[in-house]
């Protein structure tokens, strides 16, 4: 199985300011096919369904601000939140689906510091 | 407007059964792969299985914690995808979500509210 790595487990950053979470997946998520990392990421709070951030690593979902982007490749992927604001405190997870099983990283808690 | 709705969950005993159900709206059902996914309370997200579109012959793979027990099914006349779970476990206790894969790229683009599933005696 693809094991998912994220760090840090939890972050405080102020408002306004950039938060980065980090995706690591124990072997290539990259097909070299149609060269598509099969990378997602969501943000999920309390109460609510996971909600699709990008897909394919580096492409926002519709509707999703542009102050989230993703990027990476291969093994080693990051989302960013350039401008934290209240509403991204949540947690946040990356997911390979490149092969089944699909697998999840441990989520990343965001927080207002 | 599209939406998938999980019905089905309650409080159920180790070792009988439950069928959760997903009602999807808004979208050509027959047209996407319907994908089941976990939560156990205060815990991170697992994937349980999927059911491909009958064009992609309607196989189904699943989690090794579920295969066996779990059986994935689908009625496009009815735009309902089905998760059977027999022989459950203390650990299948979980919020069960629905979400769905056109298989051409456009993939967990919307998920259900969920639906929650306790195990216990």
């Amino acid at each position: 199985d693809i094991v998912m790595t994220q760090s840090p487990d939890s972050l405080a950053v102020s408002l306004g300011e950039r938060a980065t979470i980090n995706c690591k997946s124990s072997q290539s998520v990259l097909y070299s096919s149609n060269n598509k990392n099969y990378l997602a990421w969501y943000q999920q709070k309390p109460g609510q369904p996971p909600r699709l951030l990008i897909n394919w690593a580096s492409t926002r979902e519709s509707g999703v601000p542009d102050r989230f982007s993703g990027s990476g490749s291969g093994t080693d992927f990051t989302l960013t939140i350039s401008s934290l604001q209240a509403e991204d405190v949540a947690f946040y997870y990356c997911q390979q689906f490149y092969t089944t099983p699909w697998t999840f990283g441990q989520g990343t808690k965001v927080e207002i510091k | 407007e599209v939406q998938l709705v999980e019905s089905g969950g309650g409080l159920v005993q180790p070792g009988r059964s439950l069928r959760l159900s997903c009602t999807a709206s808004g979208f050509t059902f027959a047209d996407y792969a319907m994908i089941w996914f976990r939560q156990a309370p205060g815990k991170g997200l697992e994937w349980v299985g999927f059911i491909r579109k009958k064009t992609y012959g309607g196989t189904t793979e699943y989690a090794a914690t579920v295969k066996g027990r779990f059986t994935i099914s689908r009625d496009d006349s009815k735009s309902i995808a089905y998760l059977q779970m027999n022989s459950l476990k203390t650990e299948d206790t979980a919020v069960y979500y629905c979400s769905r894969d056109d298989m051409r790229g456009k993939l967990f683009d919307y998920w259900g509210q969920g639906t929650l599933v306790t195990v216990s005696s």
